[in-house]
């Protein structure tokens, strides 16, 4: 167990949707990382928050948004979801975000779009 | 675009053997770090290494990195049915805390 908590495991919907994943850190890590893991790209950075501000960003759709809140949890927020966003979303969390450091991965939320 | 290239993609060998998967890229990593990942999990760190043609073990798992810092390599020695997984390296460089992960090695180890 990494500390790190994701809901939902798994999520199924339609074409068009807009869902939210949710991200609690491990207790004291400041930094939160979003993931995408698809059978065709692999494992693609999204997205880092460190204490409530973006710091870094990869390759995140515009349909894609996120935020840290105070409580430093996090949300990805995908909408008008197409088939090709299927994957597995992971949230990752380190104590002050540096390049050093080592990044705790969540169990992952399954996204099935139909 | 920093691209990491593993190979084999897939590895399935009898226990006892030994293997070894290959991370390979054109560019220059600061870091370089290898995770074993799961199915249903997230990827877990096994070993990070930041100076060139450093070798770091852990068990039965050695881990080098190329002196270019270009590339690096995990042995697995007397294989076992645990070591089963997907290994990914992924390559960062200082003041940029984005990593970049290599195309992954699917191993299975028969018993």
């Amino acid at each position: 167990d990494s500390g790190v908590t994701q809901t939902p495991k798994h999520l199924i919907t339609a074409t068009g949707q807009r869902v939210t994943l949710r991200c609690s850190p491990r207790s004291g890590d400041l930094s939160v990382y979003w993931y995408q893991q698809s059978l065709d790209q692999g494992l693609q950075f999204l997205i880092q928050y460190y204490n409530g501000e973006e710091r870094a960003k990869g390759n995140i759709l515009e349909r894609f948004s996120a935020q840290q809140f105070p409580d430093l949890h996090s949300e990805l927020n995908l909408s008008s979801l197409e088939l090709g966003d299927s994957a597995l979303y992971f949230c990752a969390s380190s104590p002050r975000g540096g390049s050093w450091e080592t990044q705790y991965f969540g169990p992952g939320t399954r996204l099935l779009v139909l | 675009t920093q691209l990491l290239e593993q190979s084999p993609q897939f590895l399935s060998i009898q226990e006892g053997e030994n293997l070894t998967v290959y991370c390979n890229s054109s560019s220059v990593f600061s870091s370089l770090q290898w995770y074993r990942q799961e199915p249903g999990e997230g990827p877990v760190l096994l070993v990070t290494v930041v100076t060139g043609g450093e070798v770091k073990k852990l068990k039965r798992l050695t881990f080098q990195f190329g002196d270019a810092r270009k590339d690096s390599s995990l042995h697995i020695t007397a294989a076992q049915p645990g070591d089963t997984g997907l290994y990914l390296c992924a390559g960062s460089n200082f003041g940029n805390e984005k990593l970049t992960f290599g195309t992954g090695t699917r191993l299975t180890i028969i018993p």
